[in-house]
């Protein structure tokens, strides 16, 4: 069962606007979401998280919202430039255990010059 | 610091052959260390994880293994590869800021 959902495969935007990626959730034991890049032929890296608590977290361009009572999550890319051409995946984590990161499906995004 | 090490980068095995993956992880100890494989078009499936030496779960059936002879080394392997067992293989351990720190992965072609 697929606890982390990313409804679009792809996106595409144009350069210098506004891209958002969507993620719903199951899970409402999930105490800690996180965003990861990852670009053809190349691992998965971190990009930006946010903790249950929350309900916004800014990093640059980057911006993560959460809303809890709707178990969804975003990732906003402002403004958008090609090099943010990639796959996007949101990730959950449970509170305990080992095997306690649950991804979902990804979103290709491409930035269109 | 912590770096993840995984070869080889890229890999073309004609079908029925074995298979050996290896991960290293350096400048942690006793990490949890996981086996992930990103079919083309697909998201990233967890295959394996482990919690120590030996110790080795398996997430879903299938023509794989997976062991973990030392602290910081995971492998995975096959017996007889299928054309099914082509994708991306992606070695992770549990740390960093990130939650997962992932290696570069592996591209596995079986012909």
């Amino acid at each position: 069962d697929q606890q982390v959902k990313q409804n679009s495969p792809s996106l595409s935007v144009q350069e210098g606007r506004i891209s958002i990626l969507n993620c719903d959730y199951t899970n409402s034991m999930f105490d800690y979401f996180l965003w990861y890049k990852k670009y053809p032929a190349e691992g998965p890296t971190f990009l930006i998280s946010i903790s249950s608590i929350k309900d916004k977290n800014e990093d640059g361009r980057f911006t993560v919202f959460l809303n809890k009572s709707a178990k969804h999550l975003s990732l906003h890319i402002v403004p958008s430039q090609p090099g943010d051409s990639a796959v996007y995946f949101c990730a959950a984590r449970s509170y305990s255990g080992a095997n306690n990161l649950f991804f979902g499906t990804g979103t290709r995004l491409t930035v269109i010059p | 610091s912590q770096t993840i090490h995984q070869w080889p980068a890229t890999l073309v095995q004609p079908v029925g052959s074995p298979l050996s993956l290896e991960c290293t992880v350096e400048g942690t100890s006793n990490p949890n260390l996981y086996w992930y494989r990103q079919a083309a078009g697909r998201g990233l499936q967890l295959l394996f994880y482990s919690v120590g030496i030996g110790q080795i779960s398996s997430e879903v059936p299938q023509n794989l293994s997976a062991s973990r002879p030392q602290d910081r080394q995971f492998i995975l392997s096959s017996k007889k590869l299928l054309l099914s067992d082509s994708g991306f293989y992606l070695c992770a351990w549990s740390g960093g800021l990130g939650g997962y720190t992932f290696g570069s992965g592996t591209r596995l072609t079986v012909v």
